[in-house]
C-alpha cells in the first residue's frame, strides 16, 4: 500500500536555528501533501497545504515566513521551521493523497510524524 | 462548537467491545473516517464510510452513520490491549477536519 517516509523522528535544537522536515511518498506521486501540527493530548491542526511545482497554501494564523514549504518534487515535500523557538516545539506530521480513484475516498495517508523539541 | 467533537477518554477490558462516538455539525462530507494513533506516531487509517451508507463493518470493526442525528460511532469488537490508542474521526469539509481524539485504554 501507499507508504509515507518522514525525516528525522525526532530532532532537538537550540533557539534561533532553523530545523527541515522532509516528507517522502515512497510508492506514487504525491501532487499535494499536507502538515499538520498536533499538540499534546490535542487534535491535528493542518497548517499548509503543500502543492508540487508552486506556492504552498498556508491556514489562517499560521506565519509563511516561520514555517517555509517547498515541494520539489512529485515524491518531496520539506517544511522548514525557520528561528525555531521553544514554543515552536511540537508533533508535526504530513501526510498525502495516494488517490485512490476507484473508492473516490481520496485517502490521506500519514507520515509518522517529527517530534520537534526548541531548547 | 467545534466542527468534529469526541469524547476524550474511553476505558474498557479486554475482550468487551468498545464504542466511541462522534459528532458532528457539516453533513456535506461525502466520506467519514477513523483514524487510529498510537503513542509517538502518525495517523493510520482504520476505515471510512460512504454518507450514504448506514453500517459498514470490517472484520472487528463496525461503523454506524446516523446522518439525521449527524452522529458517527466506531464499534470495536473483542477489544485488546493492543487497540489502545487515539482514535480520530475525520469529516472532509475541502479539507479534512479531525475531532479531538478519543484515547481508548484497554485494561487487561
Amino acid at each position: 500500500g501507499a507508504v509515507v517516509s518522514q525525516h528525522p523522528s525526532r530532532v532537538i535544537c537550540k533557539s534561533g536555528t532553523s530545523v527541515k522536515i522532509e516528507c517522502r511518498s515512497l510508492d506514487f506521486q504525491a501532487t499535494t501533501m499536507f502538515w499538520y501540527r498536533q499538540f499534546p493530548k490535542q487534535s491535528l491542526m493542518l497548517m499548509a497545504t503543500s502543492n508540487e511545482g508552486s506556492k504552498a497554501t498556508y491556514e489562517q494564523g499560521v506565519e509563511k515566513d516561520k514555517f517555509l514549504i517547498n515541494h520539489a518534487s512529485l515524491t518531496l515535500s520539506t517544511l522548514t521551521v525557520t528561528s525555531a523557538h521553544p514554543e515552536d516545539s511540537s508533533f508535526y506530521i504530513c501526510s498525502a493523497s495516494s488517490g485512490s480513484l476507484t473508492s473516490g475516498a481520496n485517502v490521506l495517508t500519514f507520515g509518522a510524524g517529527s517530534r520537534l523539541t526548541v531548547l | 462548537g467545534e466542527d468534529v467533537e469526541q469524547s476524550l477518554f474511553l476505558s474498557v477490558r479486554e475482550g468487551d467491545s468498545s464504542v466511541i462516538n462522534c459528532t458532528y455539525t457539516d453533513s456535506s462530507s461525502t466520506y467519514l473516517y477513523w483514524y487510529k494513533q498510537e503513542p509517538g506516531a502518525g495517523l493510520q487509517l482504520l476505515t471510512y464510510i460512504f454518507s450514504n451508507m448506514d453500517m459498514k463493518q470490517d472484520q472487528r470493526l463496525t461503523v454506524l452513520l446516523n446522518k439525521k442525528d449527524k452522529h458517527l460511532s466506531l464499534r470495536i469488537a473483542d477489544t485488546q490491549t493492543g487497540d489502545s490508542a487515539i482514535y480520530f474521526c475525520a469529516i472532509r469539509k475541502g479539507k479534512l477536519i479531525f475531532g479531538q481524539g478519543t484515547e481508548l485504554s484497554v485494561k487487561p
